[in-house]
């Protein structure tokens, strides 16, 4: 599988938009970018997929570069419920394989 | 939405005893689901393929006969943890993808159980 470099934290003030990166240089054509997010002592939480075009839901947006070597995670307004680690994954197009996670990004809200 | 069930949430065991930890699918058919390992600080490690109707599939380092899976139902896998010992003591977490879902391999997470062994 394709790796993903994410930076190790980021901080954030609460009701403000956050950006978080992911890098996916050695991405292939049919990678699908994931992201989840494991708020503490809880299992991963689905946020969101893309493969080429931005992608919006009710939790986030996901903003994919023209060359799909990175992407960006985009929480609008963040709340101290989204302190997470965020992880940014690759699965192959129709792959039944399981996900594996890299070390991701810790997202600390400050009030 | 899909939703995945673990039982136990915590457990704490004495050292050398079993534990056994469930992973549900609510509300779709799982014909395979996965379980990961998660030590303080760490990242998700997967631990082995949990397959409907057949064996499991263990990554390299992890003990088959220490970890036992049995996938009996479409909707439900164990992991039981045999003669645990202090070392075992991590948060085991199960995974599991919707068979109706898209081609988009997007995976649905218990809530993780704690295993202490003292």
């Amino acid at each position: 599988d394709a790796k993903t470099t994410q930076p190790n934290s980021m901080e954030s003030n609460e009701e403000e938009p956050v950006h978080l990166p992911c890098n996916h240089s050695t991405i292939s054509g049919t990678d699908y970018i994931h992201w989840y997010r494991q708020l503490p002592s809880q299992g991963p939480e689905y946020v969101i997929h893309g493969l080429t075009s931005n992608v919006n839901n009710r939790m986030a947006s996901l903003a994919i570069a023209e060359d799909r070597k990175s992407s960006t995670l985009i929480l609008h307004r963040a709340t101290l419920r989204d302190a997470a680690v965020y992880y940014c994954i690759l699965t192959r197009l129709g792959s039944a394989r399981q996900l594996t996670f890299g070390s991701g990004t810790q997202l600390t809200v400050l009030p | 939405g899909a939703v995945v069930s673990q039982h136990p949430s915590w457990v704490i065991c004495k050292s050398g005893t079993s534990v056994k930890i469930e992973c549900r699918s609510l509300d779709f058919q799982a014909t395979t689901m996965f379980w990961y390992r998660q030590f303080p600080k760490q990242s998700l490690m997967l631990m082995a393929t949990s397959n409907e109707g057949s064996k499991a599939t263990y990554e390299q380092g992890v003990e088959k006969d220490k970890f036992l899976i049995n996938h009996a139902s479409l909707t439900l896998s164990t992991l039981t943890v045999t003669s645990a010992h202090p070392e075992d003591s991590s948060f085991y977490i199960c995974s599991a993808r919707d068979q109706g879902g898209s081609g988009a391999n997007v995976l649905t997470f218990g809530a993780g159980s704690r295993l202490t062994v003292l």
